[in-house]
C-alpha cells in the first residue's frame, strides 16, 4: 500500500538554527498537508497546500513557516528561526480529494529544539 | 464551545466488552466525519469514515447525529489490539477543498486482559 514517507524521524537543533523537514507525499494525491502535535496535546493543523499554493494556514503557521513542493515528488516545511516552542512531532499528510476524503499521514518528525 | 470535544478517558475495559465513545462538534456546517486511531508516540491511522446514515466496519459502528452535532463510535468484542487513543475528526467547512481536519484531543482506551 503507498505511503506517505518522512524524514528525518528525527532532529535536534538549537533555538534560532533553520531546519527543514521533509515529506514524500502518495503520489496520486493531490491535496498536501502538515500538522503538529505538541507532546500530550492534540493534532493542530498548519498549512495546506494544493496546486502549487498555499490552500489554507492556521493561526500557528507564522512568518517563521514556509511550504515548498521543489518538484514533483517532495513537501517541505521550513521554520526559519526555531524556538523552544517549536518543539513538537510534525506530521505531513496527503489525501486524493481534500478534506472530503481521508488523509493519510506519515510517520512524523519528532522536532526537538534546545 | 471546543471545535471538537471527547471525553479523554482512560476507559479501562475488559477484553471482549462493548465500548462506545462519544464525540461534539461545534461547526454545524462541517460535511466529513472520520475517527481515526492514534498509538502511542505514531501517527494518526484513519480507522473509519462517518457516514450520515451511520456504518459499520467489523466490530466498529460509526454514527452521526447531524441535529445534537455528535458522532458516536462503537467497539464490540473489544481486543487487546485495541488498545490506543481514539481521535475524532472533523473538516471544517463543506465541499471539499484544501481546508484543514479539526483533531480531538482523543479518547484513550486500555483493553485489559
Amino acid at each position: 500500500e503507498p505511503e506517505v514517507t518522512q524524514t528525518p524521524s528525527h532532529q535536534v537543533t538549537q533555538m534560532g538554527q533553520e531546519v527543514i523537514l521533509r515529506c514524500v507525499p502518495i503520489s496520486n494525491h493531490l491535496y498536501f498537508y502538515w500538522y503538529r502535535q505538541i507532546l500530550g496535546q492534540k493534532v493542530e493543523f498548519l498549512v495546506s497546500f494544493y496546486n502549487n499554493e498555499i490552500s489554507e494556514k492556521s493561526e500557528i503557521f507564522d512568518d517563521q513557516f514556509s511550504v515548498e513542493r521543489p518538484d514533483g515528488s517532495n513537501f517541505t516545511l521550513k521554520i526559519r528561526s526555531t524556538k523552544l516552542e517549536d518543539s513538537a512531532m510534525y506530521f505531513c499528510a496527503s489525501s486524493e480529494r481534500g478534506s472530503d476524503s481521508p488523509l493519510h499521514f506519515g510517520n512524523g518528525t519528532r522536532l526537538t529544539v534546545t | 464551545r471546543k471545535e471538537v470535544e471527547q471525553d479523554p478517558g482512560p476507559f479501562n475495559v475488559p477484553e471482549g466488552a462493548t465500548v462506545a465513545f462519544n464525540c461534539t462538534y461545534s461547526n454545524s456546517a462541517s460535511q466529513s466525519f472520520f475517527w481515526y486511531r492514534q498509538d502511542c508516540r505514531k501517527e494518526p491511522k484513519l480507522l473509519m469514515s462517518v457516514y450520515s446514515s451511520g456504518n459499520e466496519d467489523g466490530r466498529f459502528t460509526a454514527q452521526l447525529n447531524r441535529a445534537s452535532q455528535y458522532i458516536s463510535l462503537l467497539i464490540r468484542d473489544s481486543k487487546l489490539s485495541d488498545s490506543a487513543t481514539y481521535l475524532c475528526v472533523v473538516n471544517k467547512i463543506s465541499g471539499g477543498g484544501a481546508d484543514g481536519l479539526t483533531f480531538g484531543k482523543g479518547t484513550h482506551l486500555i483493553i485489559q486482559p
